[in-house]
C-alpha cells in the first residue's frame, strides 16, 4: 500500500524568509501524482501545487515550488518570501495514476513569525 | 464557480441521534469523495462516487454510515446512530476525472456528545 510520510510535525519561518517542507512516499507505481494542500485555521483544504510523476520539471506556482526526486521518492515544498498568510497545516498527498484515493501524510504545521 | 458546498458547517448532536451531512460538488465534476479528519487518524477516505455510483466504500463503517448520491449535484452522508467517536471534521471533495486534483469543501465539524 502507498504511504506518505511527513517527518516534520512543525516548522517555523521568519516572514520574508524561505522554508522547505519535506515529504517522502512509498509506491511501486511508476505513474502517479503528488500534491501539496494547505489547511489554514479556517480548516478549508486548499490545493497549493501539483506534480505529475512523468514530468521531470519541478512544478512552480508563484512563491511555491517543489523539489521532486522520483528515484528518492521525495517531494518537498519550498515557500519563498514567506507571508503571515502562509501559516497553516500543510499536507502532502499521493494519487495513483488509475486510482482516486488520495493518500495523505500526517501534515506539517507551519508557523510564520513577524 | 462556487466551489464545493457543504452543509451544515457545524453540527452538535447527542449520541444515538441520526446525522445527515450534505454536499454539492463543483458542476461538471464526475467524482465525489467523502473524507473524515481526526487528530488521531488524520484524513481518511470514507467513500467515493463516479457518476453517482459508489466506487469504493471500504473506508466507511457500514453498520452505521451510509452515503448516497441521488443526482450529479447532491450527495449525503448519513450516520445512524451517531456515537462520540464519530466526532470529526467531514470533508466532501470533487474532481473532474481520475487524473485531476480534488477540490475540497469547507467541511462539517461534527460533535457527538
Amino acid at each position: 500500500a502507498q504511504t506518505v510520510t511527513q517527518s516534520q510535525p512543525e516548522m517555523s519561518v521568519q516572514e520574508a524568509e524561505t522554508v522547505t517542507l519535506s515529504c517522502t512516499y512509498d509506491t511501486s507505481e511508476s505513474d502517479y501524482y503528488l500534491f501539496w494542500y494547505k489547511q489554514p485555521p479556517s480548516r478549508q483544504m486548499i490545493l497549493v501545487i501539483r506534480q505529475e510523476a512523468y514530468k521531470q520539471q519541478n512544478a512552480t506556482e508563484n512563491r511555491f515550488s517543489v523539489n521532486f526526486q522520483k528515484a528518492a521518492k521525495s517531494f518537498s515544498l519550498k515557500i519563498s518570501d514567506s507571508q503571515l498568510g502562509d501559516a497553516a497545516m500543510y499536507f502532502c498527498a499521493y494519487l495513483m495514476e488509475y486510482g482516486n484515493k488520495l493518500v495523505f501524510g500526517a501534515g506539517t504545521i507551519l508557523r510564520v513569525k513577524s | 464557480d462556487a466551489g464545493v458546498i457543504q452543509s451544515p458547517r457545524h453540527e452538535v448532536t447527542e449520541m444515538g441521534q441520526e446525522v445527515t451531512l450534505r454536499c454539492k460538488p463543483i458542476s461538471g465534476h464526475d467524482y465525489l469523495f467523502w473524507y473524515r479528519q481526526t487528530m488521531m487518524q488524520g484524513l481518511e477516505l470514507l467513500v467515493y462516487f463516479n457518476n453517482k455510483a459508489v466506487m469504493d466504500d471500504s473506508g466507511m463503517p457500514k453498520d452505521r454510515f451510509s452515503a448516497k448520491m441521488p443526482n450529479a449535484s447532491f450527495s449525503t452522508l448519513k450516520i445512524q446512530p451517531s456515537e462520540p467517536r464519530d466526532s470529526a471534521v467531514y470533508f466532501c471533495a470533487s474532481s473532474l476525472s481520475v487524473r485531476y486534483e480534488q477540490y475540497f469543501g469547507p467541511g462539517t465539524r461534527l460533535t457527538v456528545t
